[in-house]
């Protein structure tokens, strides 16, 4: 079955530091790849995702390029800030065109998370 | 505001019980899922509706059952409750049935505590 893993933390650096959190996946066929944040106290939100290999999702500062030759799909930022301070979820979704219906799960397989603390 | 609503957001029972976790997807979605998130196994799917019909069936206990209703909210039903039961329940909801490549709105989810 899928599975996804990245890097378990926490993980603390200092502000303006270089941001990088590994994940790998295994999938059959060719899954759509994501990166979902958890602030605290708050349930998670899409931060980026990618759609087929050699795409690269951006956001708020965050990248992530979808390495099929790899299975990988790393999150990176160039300088982080305190408020970055978050929990990080790779996931993967086997159903990823839209409208495609029957067959497979639809819910998304996620990692089990990576805890970012940013000290000022 | 990810437009997802869930009640009650803390609940504290006693082993053997049972509780109904509710949730209010975002206006026109048509699917809502159901996750379980504890420290030891992470973040876990557990059951998805679309449009009132069960869709994809994922890591679910026996002991835990769910539906949608017409007017597409959903409960969770978690009976007998056992201490391992304690965890966060996220709801999440999507347009359709592949959820525009995957992308999920969570509601700020339900914490449960058994003991």
């Amino acid at each position: 079955g899928n599975s996804v893993t990245q890097m378990e933390g926490p993980v603390t650096l200092s502000e303006e530091a270089f941001l990088t959190i590994n994940c790998t996946y295994t999938a059959t066929g060719y899954p759509s790849l994501f990166w979902y944040v958890q602030y605290p106290g708050e349930g998670l939100q899409l931060l980026l995702k990618a759609t087929k290999a050699d795409d690269k999702g951006s956001n708020k500062g965050f990248e992530a390029t979808y390495r099929k030759e790899t299975t990988s799909f790393h999150l990176e930022k160039g300088s982080v800030q305190v408020s970055d301070s978050a929990v990080y979820f790779c996931a993967l979704s086997d159903n990823p065109l839209l409208g495609v219906s029957g067959g497979g799960a639809d819910g998304l397989t996620f990692g089990k998370g990576t805890h970012l603390i940013i000290q000022p | 505001d990810s437009g997802v609503t869930q009640t009650p957001k803390h609940l504290i029972t006693a082993t053997g019980q049972r509780v109904t976790l509710r949730c209010s997807p975002r206006s026109g979605d048509l699917s809502v899922y159901w996750y379980q998130q504890s420290l030891d196994q992470g973040l876990q799917f557990l059951i998805q509706y679309y449009n009132g019909e069960e869709r994809a069936k994922g890591n679910i206990l026996e002991r835990f059952s769910a539906q949608q209703f017409p007017d597409l909210h959903s409960e969770l039903n978690l009976s007998s409750l056992e201490l391992g039961d304690s965890a966060l329940y996220f709801c999440a909801s999507s347009v359709g049935t592949s959820g525009y490549f995957g992308e999920l709105f969570f509601g700020e989810g339900s914490r449960l505590t058994v003991l």
